[in-house]
């Protein structure tokens, strides 16, 4: 079975500042995606960004970027220029491309941003 | 992108009673799932919600505690069933539109049990 593990509870970083959340993972399959979604107070989850693990080219959206590094099995998700409104769980997620569709989490990291 | 809209968004529920909540997608997709996730913690699949038949349940689910529906493509509900204050958690609707798309959700729905 697949597994996704973020050692990092929480993590804190000043606005405006750069902050790299780890994300490692343990599969067998070649064929995957990975995606980060993060959750505010408000509970909702949001899609940050995802990953198709036969691109070899690192995912960027905006401020958000991964350094996917498959040999590694490691997808770890920078935040550039960190706003007030980053504050949030972030989740790592698994999904097989080939077996059921389902999302397989990670514990998740709090972010806490500092003005 | 789908917009998934769950109700009711929060419940404070009885001991020993059932509630259901409904989750509607503004568009048809083809995967729905349900998920739980308890305080402080991640998100644990309860199942994968199958349009006209039985649900897929995750090891640790079961029928009689969390029956599912998906009458049609757009349209699911969770029932739990016999609360326990174990059950108090965010119950989250997600769906996929189509291969190799993101899953999105809903908003979730907080259930508190007393």
């Amino acid at each position: 079975a697949q597994t996704v593990t973020q050692s990092q509870p929480e993590m804190s970083v000043q606005e405006a500042e750069t902050v790299t959340l780890s994300c490692t993972y343990d599969t067998s399959e070649s064929d995957y995606y990975l995606f980060w979604y993060k959750q505010p107070p408000s509970r909702q989850m949001i899609l940050v960004i995802r990953q198709e693990a036969y691109k070899q080219q690192n995912a960027t959206e905006n401020r958000f970027s991964v350094n996917f590094q498959k040999a590694a099995k490691s997808f770890s998700l920078k935040i550039s220029d960190s706003q007030l409104g980053d504050a949030a769980m972030y989740f790592c997620a698994y999904r097989s491309a080939v077996y059921g569709n389902k999302l397989v989490f990670g514990a998740g990291t709090i972010l806490r941003v500092k003005s | 992108s789908a917009v998934i809209s769950q109700k009711p968004s929060r419940d404070i529920c009885q001991r020993g009673t059932s509630l259901t909540i409904q989750c509607q997608v503004d568009s048809q997709v083809t995967m729905m799932f349900w998920y739980r996730q308890q305080p402080g913690q991640s998100l644990t699949l309860i199942a994968t919600a199958n349009q006209g038949s039985e649900a897929t349940y995750e090891s640790g689910f079961v029928i009689d505690k969390f029956p599912i529906s998906r009458p049609n493509l757009t349209f699911s509900t969770l029932t739990v069933s016999n609360m326990s204050p174990e059950d108090s958690s965010i119950y989250l609707c997600s769906a996929i539109t189509g291969r190799g798309q993101p899953q999105h959700f809903g908003d979730g729905t907080r259930l508190s049990i007393l």
